[in-house]
């Protein structure tokens, strides 16, 4: 059974910081592995997405990173700003022709602190 | 495209009653999913369907619950004789799958909360 794991929990940090945010995974059979970001009370909103054969991918302040071997992927934010706050959400999808649900990790709430 | 609409954005409901929510995807969508999520945790997978067959389901959707999509438009999610464990946000997502369209990036609505007395 795949179990996502991300660490910290929580996070403040002053404005203008970098930071990461951490996601390991179980098992590395996966088709590509998504990061979201959620705020209080409100649906979810992809910011990237990483295909298994992929290392990488950046949008504007945002580097995701893959290491399927290992099991992990971190979220890079850059010159981190109060906007920035926010619960951010990994989920990994199961290798293409199993099945299609997006298995979650229990997220980490972000705090940038102006 | 007004993205992806949930309603009611919140319903409480006494032990008991039954629940429906709705969900209106991206028009051009063919797959819709359905998620629940509680305090403090991820989403869970409930069910999904591309266009109006459903394809997949968890074992979290007990006989309680049952989703449709005639039409292959929008999706209901009904939850018979709720229970208190049944309070949650139901989150609803839609993406648009095929060969030719590359990742599957789903775009999720706002959600629906239940409270349930």
């Amino acid at each position: 059974k795949q179990e996502v794991t991300q660490i910290p929990a929580a996070l403040s940090v002053p404005e203008g910081e970098n930071l990461v945010l951490n996601c390991s995974f179980t098992d590395s059979a996966i088709y590509n592995l998504q990061w979201f970001r959620q705020d209080p009370g409100k649906g979810l909103t992809s910011l990237l997405l990483i295909q298994s054969s992929q290392r990488e991918q950046t949008s504007g302040r945002l580097n995701a990173s893959l290491d399927k071997s290992s099991g992990r992927s971190t979220l890079y934010i850059a010159a981190s700003q109060p906007g920035d706050s926010a619960t951010y959400l990994c989920a990994v999808q199961k290798s293409q022709g199993g099945s299609e649900k997006l298995v979650f990790g229990k997220g980490t709430k972000l705090t940038v602190n102006p | 495209d007004t993205g992806v609409s949930q309603d009611p954005r919140h319903k409480i409901t006494k032990r008991g009653q039954n629940v429906t929510f709705r969900c209106d995807p991206i028009s051009e969508h063919n797959r819709l999913y359905w998620y629940r999520q509680t305090l403090g945790q991820g989403p869970e997978f409930l069910t999904y369907f591309q266009n109006e067959a459903q394809l997949e389901k968890s074992r979290l959707l007990s006989d309680r619950f049952s989703a449709e999509r005639p039409k292959g438009s929008f999706s209901t999610l009904e939850i018979q004789r709720t229970e208190q464990g049944d309070s949650a946000m139901y989150l609803c997502a839609s993406s648009l799958w095929g060969r030719s369209s590359g990742a599957n990036v789903l775009t999720f609505g706002a959600g629906s909360r239940l409270t349930v007395l």
